[in-house]
């Protein structure tokens, strides 16, 4: 079974739009982290964002917040008021365990901000 | 701030050849990570190294080889290059023991074997 699962392999969204990205996840570990990234296409990894399994807030990181279900065991990624700049590939991730050697990541969702 | 720093950025590979990808971090991480990223694809785990003489194995190991002589460094080898080698590599750094472990990227090196 696949660790991590982004179903959306492309989205659109308007220019200040918010937009949802989804990210499910697979592990019968009770301690793990959730990460996004963004990966532009000049092809760097960026830390976004990140939620622990421990955490009961919602993770928050200025426009980005994790919408973390924990009994749905997803972690969608909730991008607010969307900027041109904000097109890219999104990828989740995982970190499974303690002390967490492993990360798994997603297959990622290409976001296009339109104008 | 270098962070994470890759070299090559680029290569070009003849099957059959070796070399090795530089991965060096200064941000004093006790672990560093190999991944592969084929096209369209998320990343995959190579090798990881949790501290200086200690290495294991990812989800893709085969004709990969590391060493991890320092804290800063941890290259990892092909040793005979198949199409098959053909993607982007990044290397991570993380400190184990601050709670989220997030993970630094390194620019990554686009590797062809041809």
């Amino acid at each position: 079974a696949q660790k991590i699962t982004q179903t959306q392999p492309g989205m659109f969204v308007q220019e200040k739009e918010a937009v949802t990205l989804d990210c499910t996840y697979d592990t019968s570990d009770q301690s793990y982290g959730l990460f996004w990234y963004k990966q532009p296409s000049s092809g760097e990894m960026i830390f976004l964002i990140y939620q622990g399994s421990y955490d009961e807030q919602n993770a928050t990181e200025g426009r980005y917040s994790l919408n973390f279900q924990k009994a749905r065991k997803s972690a969608n990624l909730v991008i607010s008021a969307s900027q041109l700049g904000d097109s890219a590939m999104y990828f989740c991730a995982m970190r499974e365990g303690f002390p967490g050697n492993q990360f798994y990541f997603g297959t990622g969702t290409s976001l296009t901000v339109i104008p | 701030n270098a962070g994470v720093t890759q070299t090559p950025k680029f290569r070009i590979l003849k099957i059959g050849q070796s070399m090795t990808l530089q991965c060096t971090q200064d941000m004093n991480h006790n672990y560093m990570y190999w991944y592969r990223q084929d096209p369209g694809m998320g990343l995959k785990l190579i090798y990881y190294s949790v501290g200086a003489g200690i290495t294991d194995k990812g989800e893709v190991p085969n004709g990969y080889n590391v060493s991890r002589s320092t804290t800063e460094d941890f290259p990892l080898r092909l040793e005979l290059a198949a199409p098959s080698q053909t993607s982007v590599y990044f290397c991570a750094s993380t400190k184990q023991g601050e709670g989220k472990n997030i993970q630094y990227f390194g620019a990554g090196t686009r590797l062809s074997v041809l």
